[in-house]
């Protein structure tokens, strides 16, 4: 069983400035896709990156990067240029290739205010 | 194309009702997860169904909860006799084929409170 560990239950950051979200797992797969999701206030799950094991380099999606140290199984979010917007809970998550049984496998949550 | 559709989003249920959860998949897939969000955690695995199959139930409680996935409409997760500590947010995700590295779509959860 895979398990996915977000050490940081909260954080706060001005807005503009940098902050990593950090996360952990644990699993004895070596295929497999890691997640961030964004989870605001509407509760709508939000797909922020994502990130195939296999691909050693980094995924980026806009202000959003990850680093990703396979060897080291941590998986953390970088948000550049923080905005009020991106105040929610962002979730980590891990899913066996080939996906199917046991779909994904979620840490606890980080919940991440941008102050003004 | 409408996103994954929950309905309803909020559902009250006294002690000992059924509720019932139904998940419309986004068009064109055929692929369906079911997970429990309990307070101030993170989303637990419930249930993978393809049309008309369940693939994989090991999340589930094994009393009380069921889910399907018909040929036609949409999923259903039910829970019998429901108890307070069935009281959650339940989401349904939908992907075009097993969501190994594709995206699953979420839909906006469905709030149960058990009274």
């Amino acid at each position: 069983a895979q398990t996915v560990t977000q050490s940081q239950p909260e954080m706060s950051v001005q807005e503009a400035e940098t902050v990593t979200l950090s996360c952990t797992y644990d699993t004895s797969e070596n295929n497999y896709y890691l997640f961030w999701y964004k989870q605001p206030p509407s509760r709508q799950m939000i797909l922020v990156i994502r990130q195939e094991a296999y691909k050693q380099q980094n995924a980026t999606e806009n202000r959003f990067s990850v680093n990703f140290q396979k060897a080291a199984k941590s998986f953390s979010l970088k948000i550049s240029d923080s905005q009020l917007g991106d105040t929610a809970m962002y979730f980590c998550a891990f899913m066996k290739q080939g996906g199917g049984a046991d779909g994904l496998t979620f840490g606890k949550g980080t919940h991440l205010i941008i102050q003004p | 194309n409408a996103g994954v559709m929950q309905n309803p989003r909020h559902l009250v249920r006294r002690r000992g009702q059924e509720a019932r959860l139904r998940c419309s998949p986004m068009k064109g897939h055929s692929h369906v997860y079911w997970y429990r969000q309990l307070p101030e955690e993170g989303l637990k695995f419930m249930v993978y169904l393809q049309k008309e199959n369940i693939i994989d139930e090991s999340g589930m409680p094994k009393e009380r909860f069921s889910a399907e996935f018909p040929k036609e409409g949409p999923s259903i997760l039910r829970i019998q006799q429901v108890v307070r500590g069935d009281s959650a947010a339940y989401f349904c995700a939908s992907s075009p084929m097993p969501s190994g590295g594709t995206e699953a779509f979420f839909g906006q959860g469905t709030r149960l409170t058990v009274v």
